[in-house]
């Protein structure tokens, strides 16, 4: 079966610091990953996916993910966060056979001090 | 184009109710779910349904019961609610093929008192 790990739970950083968030994925065959963002009181957007091709993808609002297939990573970067990125993101991974599910890490709670 | 609807958004019901949780998509999608969210647990699956008549559980299934009446819709429902299922309900649909990511409803806000 498959699953995602995100190892940070809650993340606070100050107005224009990096941001990284890690997320590892567990499945052998092939699989989309993506990245959802949660606003305060909001539902579930995406914030970008991987298929194929180029490895870093790039995403909306200057976020980008980079996926490591030897490490099993999909880890989401932001090289300078903004008080309005304060949110909850999850790491999500479809895997590519038969009828496909979704399955989702635990999520990581974002906190940007102005 | 609507996506995922939703409904209720908000509902209170007393120990021992039972309702319905109404999901509906129109993205010809054949993968359906329920999840729900509690604080610093983020997304539970509670159940799953990978195409019209058939439902699977996921983590979190006792205490509720699913219906798949067809492609578009997904019911999630309540019999006897409790107060530990006070929570965030949201339903996401996704498609078969490849290149596709799970869309998701505004998702209902349940409180059982």
């Amino acid at each position: 079966a498959q699953s995602v790990s995100q190892h940070n739970h809650h993340v606070i950083l100050s107005e224009a610091a990096s941001l990284e968030l890690g997320c590892n994925y567990s499945y052998g065959g092939t699989v989309n990953l993506f990245w959802y963002v949660q606003y305060p009181g909001q539902h579930l957007q995406l914030l970008l996916k991987y298929f194929s091709g180029d490895p870093l993808v790039k995403g909306i609002k200057g976020f980008e993910a980079e996926f490591i297939k030897s490490k099993f990573s999909f880890n989401l970067r932001k090289p300078s966060v903004q008080w309005s990125d304060t949110a909850e993101y999850f790491c999500a991974v479809i895997n590519s056979g038969g009828y496909q599910k979704v399955t989702f890490g635990t999520g990581t709670k974002l906190q940007v001090i102005p | 184009n609507a996506g995922v609807t939703q409904t209720p958004k908000f509902q209170v019901l007393k120990t021992g109710q039972s309702m319905t949780l109404q999901c509906a998509q129109d993205m010809n999608h054949n993968s359906m779910y329920w999840y729900r969210q509690d604080p610093g647990m983020g997304l539970r699956l509670i159940y799953y349904s990978a195409s019209e008549g058939t439902t699977d559980k996921g983590e979190v299934p006792n205490g509720y019961n699913v219906s798949r009446l067809n492609k578009r819709e997904f019911s999630l429902r309540l019999e006897s609610a409790a107060p530990s299922q006070t929570s965030v309900y949201f339903c996401a649909s996704s498609g078969k093929i490849m290149n596709t990511e799970a869309f998701f409803g505004q998702g209902t806000r349940l409180t059982v008192v």
